[in-house]
């Protein structure tokens, strides 16, 4: 068990929809990050945070947002769904300061979101 | 249309022996790389990681070997074990770039009992 908790597991919804899925790191842990994971694009850094700010921005859509509170758990909303967003959806937390790098990151089990 | 999966290498060994697995990264500026184990249904579990001052580091079965001259990693399981089948990731974080990880595309790795 690493610690993180994503729920929910599944969801399926329909396109155009929108969802929110939710993250909580592990205790202690200041980061939190998102990824996608499909099965032609392997996982793709999402979005980071860091401590309630965005700290990095990698392939998420325009449709896509995240946000950190102050109890440090993630939220990240899918809108306008579209039939290719069908992916698991993974949130990773790590320790330390805000230009702290080289730490390892770890994963919950993600939400599987598929789309009808 | 049908989505195409990504096409996995794989790996299959039997109980009790060594495995190795391989990994090609894609910047020479990287460096901290991490593996992963991913089971079906789950998330990627951490294995061992390695920072660039280093070629080699073990952990328990596992040993991780690193080569900076060709950007290559290895990940060895020692004694294969049937819960060793999983997917296995590298991760490479390039330096400034902040905590940011690029992952491989995995390696399925199956244990014949």
């Amino acid at each position: 068990d690493s610690g993180v908790t994503q729920t929910p597991k599944h969801l399926i919804t329909a396109t155009g929809q929108r969802v929110t899925l939710r993250c909580s790191p592990r205790s202690g842990d200041l980061s939190v990050y998102w990824y996608q994971q499909s099965l032609d694009q392997g996982l793709q850094f999402l979005i980071q945070y860091y401590n309630g700010e965005e700290r990095a921005k990698g392939n998420i859509l325009e449709r896509f947002s995240a946000q950190q509170f102050p109890d440090l758990h993630s939220e990240l909303n899918l809108s306008s769904l579209e039939l290719g967003d069908s992916a698991l959806y993974f949130c990773a937390s790590s320790v330390g300061s805000r230009d702290t790098v080289n730490q390892p990151q770890h994963f919950g089990d993600g939400t599987r979101l598929s789309i009808l | 249309g049908e989505s195409v999966g990504l096409h996995l290498p794989t790996l299959s060994v039997q109980e009790g022996d060594n495995s190795i697995i391989n990994c090609a990264y894609s910047n020479s500026a990287s460096d901290y790389f991490i593996w992963y184990k991913q089971e079906s249904g789950k998330g990627p579990q951490f294995i061992i990681d390695i920072r660039s001052n280093m070629d080699k580091r073990q952990g328990q079965r596992v040993t991780v070997l690193l080569n900076k001259t060709v950007k290559h990693l290895s990940l060895q399981i020692a004694a294969t074990q049937p819960g060793d089948s999983a997917v296995y990731f590298c991760a490479e974080n390039m330096k400034d770039t902040g905590n940011q990880f690029y992952f491989g595309t995995g390696t399925s790795l199956t244990v014949i009992p």
